[in-house]
């Protein structure tokens, strides 16, 4: 089945700095790549539609100028936490989805932020 | 607003016993439906998808579709302790958006 591989794992930093995640597709193309936020025992929350090639869609309530997404080629989608804070610390997953695959969505492994 | 609703548990059954889990949705155009099992710490993993009105089996697995009624479920047979995790639902909405809309998801308990 498809695969995407999200990296990394965790990470710990400090507060005021920056972290980046990636979202890799191994077997196939994703031209959208999504980036979902969990908070300890909530549901997911779709914070971006990440469009290979174009910006990405917002959703509401989400900073676009914090969170740096850019899909630069068609199996990698780099999510950016500029200026981290400790509220900033989650659970922060990217799915991409295989066409023309009817499994549908395909999670990454998810990155553990936390900012101290 | 496409809305997709499930109880939140936890669902607590014995070992061995039958699991039921439920889903609606708002979207009458919705067109597919995926259950996914999330343990605590980690991401989403799917375990079953379908498209049409019925049942679906796949090995322990049946998943339940009823577009009329706007319901979809999930059944786990002879539940172990291993199937104790968050399951999620999805819902892709109507429109070839591809964008899915997950319910809260349901926390399952399977105890010895």
């Amino acid at each position: 089945g498809a695969v995407v591989s999200q990296h990394p794992s965790w990470v710990i930093c400090k507060s005021g700095t920056s972290v980046k995640i990636e979202c890799r597709s191994l077997d196939f193309q994703a031209t959208t790549m999504f980036w979902y936020r969990q908070f300890p025992k909530q549901s997911l929350m779709l914070m971006a539609t990440s469009n290979e090639g174009s910006k990405a869609t917002y959703e509401q309530g989400v900073e676009k100028d914090k969170f740096l997404i850019n899909h630069a080629s068609l199996t990698l989608s780099t999510l950016t936490v500029t200026s981290a804070h400790p509220e900033d610390s989650s659970f922060y997953i990217c799915s991409a989805r295989a066409q023309n695959r009817e499994e549908g969505y395909t999670f990454g492994s998810g990155t553990r932020l936390t900012v101290v | 607003q496409k809305e997709v609703e499930q109880n939140s548990g936890p669902l607590s059954v014995p070992e061995g016993a039958i699991a039921s889990l439920n889903c609606t949705y708002s979207d009458r155009g919705s067109q597919s439906f995926f259950w996914y099992r999330q343990y605590s710490g980690k991401s989403p993993e799917l375990i079953m998808f379908i498209y049409s009105n019925g049942d679906k089996e796949d090995g322990r697995f049946t998943a339940q579709l009823n577009k009329a009624s706007q319901y979809v479920s999930l059944l786990i047979r002879d539940s172990q302790p291993s199937d104790s995790a968050t399951y999620l639902c999805a819902v892709y909405a109507s429109g070839g958006s591809y964008i899915p809309t997950f319910g809260r998801g349901t926390s399952l308990i399977v105890h010895p």
